[in-house]
């Protein structure tokens, strides 16, 4: 049973340019979780999905950054016009059902480096 | 809203010995308690989590945590630490009432032959 992908697993852009993540969850998997991790820091919550649906983008910049998880395909999280402060890691999660108590299983990261 | 401190950035122990990384939370409804770990260019991992029952959480590759409500504490432990165990160790809660999970800021435990 294949983890959570995530690809490309280091993407680089220059500034002004468009990024896009794909993450692939666990199969039988329907619930998708966005973080980002800055150098030496823990993991920023950004965005919640699950299938056609955004359920909580609280943590996700008002500008640049959107997020999707269609019927079929990966999630995708999408940053616009990336600038050197958008340099992180990001990491997918996904889990099998909504509760609270779930384990969320992460992917191996997107590590995305503007120049 | 729920969040999580790891008092210290780094914890050094000797192989063998046992080791303990902090972790307190806060929460304003039932913690749900998670502890990951982190290698180098990798994703999170997880080691065991805590929802209700026994304080004590058993995990994998030997951990355990033991949750303390009266001191908002859930401190991951191990009898006897392995060089292997060196890695970034993050705790994390979430309340029945959010959909994001709160991560510590990472403890960076190394363990010297």
């Amino acid at each position: 049973n294949a983890g959570v992908m995530q690809n490309p697993r280091h993407l680089v852009r220059r500034r002004g340019q468009e990024a896009r993540l794909r993450c692939s969850p666990m199969k039988g998997h329907s619930h998708v979780y966005w973080y980002r991790q800055l150098p030496e820091e823990g993991l920023k919550f950004m965005v919640y999905l699950q299938k056609e649906n955004i359920i909580d983008e609280s943590g996700m910049p008002k500008e640049r950054f959107s997020a999707e998880f269609p019927k079929e395909g990966p999630s995708i999280l999408r940053i616009q016009q990336v600038v050197r402060g958008d340099s992180a890691a990001y990491f997918c999660a996904s889990s099998p059902l909504t509760s609270a108590a779930d384990t969320q299983y992460f992917g191996p990261g997107t590590r995305l480096t503007v120049l | 809203a729920q969040s999580v401190a790891q008092p210290e950035d780094q914890v050094n122990v000797a192989e063998g010995n046992p080791l303990t990384v902090k972790c307190t939370y806060s929460v304003s409804g039932n913690p749900y308690l998670f502890w990951y770990v982190q290698y180098p260019n990798r994703g999170l991992q997880f080691l065991l989590k805590y929802i209700t029952g026994d304080n004590l959480v058993k995990g994998s590759y030997g951990f355990e945590a033991e949750f303390n409500k009266s001191q908002t504490s859930f401190h991951l432990k191990k009898p006897s630490a392995l060089v292997s165990d060196s890695a970034l160790y993050f705790c994390a809660v979430r309340d029945g009432n959010n959909n994001d999970m709160r991560f510590g800021a990472g403890t960076r435990l190394t363990v010297k032959p």
